[in-house]
């Protein structure tokens, strides 16, 4: 069972709506990471957090915003996103800054129509 | 730029029947990791291998890394409607990125 939950699993939003991804980790992990998954493209790292401090981010668009209020809760923020920013939004967690073992959520279906 | 290949991009295998799934790279890997992923949900970290030659298994799922590290092969054992999902391999590459591969769909047919 994984320690890592997202909410909300699926998400359907307009353009010039503005919404947020929560994810939860229950691991005591210091590392949290926001992926995102297109259809037949490989995954994507899109940001990275150590220790409430973002210590990566991969040329992602303004239009997605994170948030690390504490090592245990991580936000995406989005607002005025294009269509093909759908996706599978994948978050995950490590015990520190480093690719070994991250634990992955169950993801959120974003579709913006 | 590195990239990940991943072969075959999807695979039908009858229930009970062996199969593999390889991961290869221009360039040498610093470690190679294996997830699973269930249709539309999150992934479920498998195995790392680091070392050139190195092999390990969990249950019927056994990875190789080869002595170059510049491919990986996935070999599932007596398959199982469990085993079915997408495999995904994800690498270590020199600047402490990560990049993953296009994923291997698996479909086992009862």
């Amino acid at each position: 069972e994984t320690g890592v939950t997202q909410t909300p699993r699926h998400l359907v939003m307009g353009m010039t709506n503005k919404k947020s991804l929560k994810c939860e980790q229950h691991l005591g992990h210091n590392a949290m990471y926001w992926y995102k998954q297109s259809a037949k493209k490989p995954l994507e790292l899109m940001f990275v957090y150590s220790l409430e401090e973002r210590v990566e981010n991969n040329s992602v668009p303004s239009r997605f915003s994170p948030e690390c209020p504490n090592s245990s809760h991580l936000f995406l923020h989005l607002h005025t996103l294009q269509p093909e920013d759908s996706a599978l939004y994948l978050c995950a967690s490590s015990p520190w800054v480093t690719t070994y073992e991250q634990y992955f959520g169950p993801g959120t279906r974003l579709t913006v129509t | 730029s590195q990239e990940l290949e991943q072969s075959p991009q999807s695979l039908i295998v009858q229930e009970g029947k062996n199969l593999t799934i390889n991961c290869t790279s221009s360039k040498t890997l610093y470690g190679l990791y294996w997830y699973k992923q269930k249709y539309g949900e999150g992934l479920i970290f498998l195995m790392m291998l680091q070392k050139g030659g190195e092999e390990k298994s969990h249950e019927k799922i056994t990875a190789k890394l080869d002595e170059k590290k510049q491919q990986s092969s996935l070999h599932i054992t007596a398959s199982q409607p469990s085993h079915a999902g997408i495999y995904l391999c994800g690498a270590d590459i020199k600047d402490d990125k990560i990049i993953f591969g296009k994923g291997t769909r698996l479909h086992i047919l009862p």
